[in-house]
This record gives structure tokens, sequence and C-alpha cells, in this order.
């Protein structure tokens, strides 16, 4: 499969722990996004990579969340002291960003339960 | 980005076309209009894009109004598989970051 993958595919966690997810994006794709998706709502942008560089972050961003992307391939989401509210779906997606039309493809997420 | 409406459900019988709108009457020149879906559970798949023309692939075809305030997706021969949450999102092609902002979608039910 040459697709976006994540990992883990679900994560339950008590409050307070800390949690990291990774995302493998598509060969070659330069750019790597991260959403959140809570129950009955569509995706929402959390910030994104172009190669190794974190260009943008959302203010749903707070500073308990770090990403990173070191080598410009894999990249990883952290969650520090976690809370209820970060219960959700965590979205990777990965472009090839080439001046052209952009689109993105987004892997299966990981389903965060804080307990 | 240009704010877009879709209905919030539609049904479609089992083999004919479901034609699916969108209203983005506030496009600007350089915004694409993108479609994706949601299965259940799954993270959102790409379907298609268009900036004017009208577009077709394998999964379906896009007609996009002359004026580009509006779009309408088409899925040719619906399936019980194409059940999912289909989502219509306008976004520039610039060099900045190009997120997605997806609004509430429409709930497309295929039934037999």
């Amino acid at each position: 499969d040459t697709g976006v993958s994540q990992d883990p595919r679900h994560k339950i966690t008590k409050r307070g722990q800390n949690v990291t997810f990774r995302c493998d994006p598509i060969s070659e794709h330069n750019r790597l996004y991260w959403y959140r998706q809570t129950l009955g709502q569509g995706p929402e942008f959390l910030t994104y990579f172009q190669n190794e560089a974190q260009l943008e972050k959302s203010r749903l961003l707070s500073d308990r969340f770090s990403a990173e992307r070191p080598k410009g391939s894999f990249s990883t989401l952290e969650i520090q002291r976690t809370e209820q509210g970060d219960s959700a779906m965590y979205l990777c997606a990965s472009s090839l960003f080439a001046g052209a039309a952009e689109t993105q493809y987004f892997g299966p997420g990981t389903r965060l339960l804080v307990l | 980005d240009a704010k877009t409406t879709q209905p919030p459900s539609m049904d479609c019988a089992e083999g004919r076309a479901a034609n699916l709108p969108c209203n983005h009457s506030t496009i600007s020149g350089n915004e694409y209009v993108y479609w994706y879906r949601q299965i259940h559970s799954q993270g959102p798949q790409y379907i298609i894009h268009g900036l004017k023309n009208n577009e077709t692939n394998e999964m379906a075809s896009l007609i996009i109004t002359e004026d580009r305030k509006s779009s309408t997706l088409i899925l040719p021969h619906a399936t019980l598989r194409d059940t999912a949450v289909y989502y219509c999102i306008v976004r520039p092609n610039n060099n900045a970051g190009n997120m997605l902002t997806f609004g509430g979608g429409t709930r497309l039910m295929v039934k037999p």
C-alpha cells in the first residue's frame, strides 16, 4: 500500500498522560498536514509542514500539542497532559506541492479516547 | 477562503445517478473547487477538483457553472458503497499552506 499511513489506529489513554501519533506520508510528498475531527464535525486544520519546516499552526494547536517532521518524511504529533476534550480523530494528509493544483491525500486517522 | 453551502442530506436509489449540489457564490478567481467524501470512521477520500472547466475521472464528474458560483458532483451509478458524507471545499492554490476548510457536507444515503 503506497497511501498515507498512521499509527496507532486507536489509542485509549487516561487524562494527564502523554500520547504520540505517527504519520507516514506518500513517498516524495513534500507537504504534510495534520487535522483533528470531533464527532459529527468536519476535519479542522491543526498544522502543516513543507519538508521539515513547520510553516503554520492553527489556534487549535495549544501549547500542549507539538508536531515534528525531522527529516522531511514521517511526522509525529504529541499531546502532553491529555484532557478529555482532546478525544477526537487525528488525521494526517500529504501532498506534492509543485506550484500547481495541490491535492491532499488523507490517511485512515488515529482515534484518541481520553478517559 | 470562500464558504460553501450544501444540503445536509440526500437520498439516492442504487444504480441511479447521484447529483450533489454545492453553492460557492463568493468564490474567487484563483480558488479551486475540491470534493472529498468520508465513509464512516475512515479518513476523507479525494474525489475530484476543478477550476473552471467540467472534469471527469473514474469516480465522478464535476460540473461547474459558467459564473463559478455553484457546482454539482455527479456519481453516475451510485452503489451502496457510495453512502458517505460528501464535502465540497473551495481553496486557493498558492505558495502558502493550502489547508482545507471542511463545512458540514452532505450525507448521501444510497438505498437499495
